[in-house]
């Protein structure tokens, strides 16, 4: 098995550009996740889906982040537009019981 | 200004010691927790889990153990070897397992 699959692993993209990232999740788990985290913040969550459909979008932190899974093999996390402070490590995870990291994709936002 | 960074806690332990890495969760209603592994440039890894029926549980090298009456969790390692120098994570699921939320961490650093 392949494990949770996150691309690009490195983006650095200018303040007010649009940034899209993307996750193919563990086949057969039916929970996708998205935290992001910081050297400020830790881990944080947020969003996640069960069965494709978003159950808790509290942790994203404004209009400006949005999440799709449009069917169980594939979710994207789009930012726009982007800010410096959008700089952070962006993880997906997957579960079908345990809950399984990719190994993220490092944004910079200059 | 400047900003500031999370501390995280710091254990040093010598090489073939053992060490306990410390956690208190959040919500009493949590009935799963897990532990993972994180190491520089990659994601958490998954160690070992624990149902909130259970008080202990026991893997290869690490054994955690559930407090619920004081919401705690520890992960011990059995004689800790280089390779276990990481970032160490507790996670809880709240909203009847939909939820996974993590801790602040805890920095082992193993002394060769």
């Amino acid at each position: 098995d392949a494990g949770v699959i996150q691309s690009p692993r490195h983006e650095v993209t200018e303040m007010g550009q649009e940034v899209t990232l993307r996750c193919k999740p563990i086949s057969g788990h039916n929970s996708l996740f998205w935290y992001r985290q910081t050297m400020m913040r830790g881990l944080e969550l947020l969003i996640y889906f069960n069965n494709n459909v978003p159950i808790d979008d509290s942790g994203m932190p404004e209009d400006r982040f949005s999440a799709k899974m449009p069917n169980a093999s594939f979710s994207t996390l789009k930012i726009q537009p982007s800010e410096p402070r959008d700089s952070a490590v962006y993880f997906c995870a997957s579960s079908l019981r345990t809950v399984y990291f990719g190994p993220g994709t490092r944004l910079t936002v200059l | 200004g400047e900003s500031v960074g999370l501390h995280l806690p710091t254990l040093s332990v010598q090489e073939g010691d053992n060490s306990i890495i410390n956690c208190a969760y959040s919500n009493s209603a949590s009935d799963y927790f897990i532990w993972y592994k994180q190491e520089s440039g990659k994601g958490p890894q998954f160690i070992i889990d624990i149902r909130s029926n259970m008080d202990k549980r026991q893997g290869q090298r690490v054994t955690v153990l559930l407090n619920k009456t004081v919401k705690h969790l520890s992960l011990q390692i059995a004689a800790t070897q280089p390779g276990d120098s990481a970032v160490y994570f507790c996670a809880e699921f709240v909203n009847q397992g939909g939820k996974l939320i993590f801790g602040q961490g805890t920095e082992l650093s193993v002394k060769p």
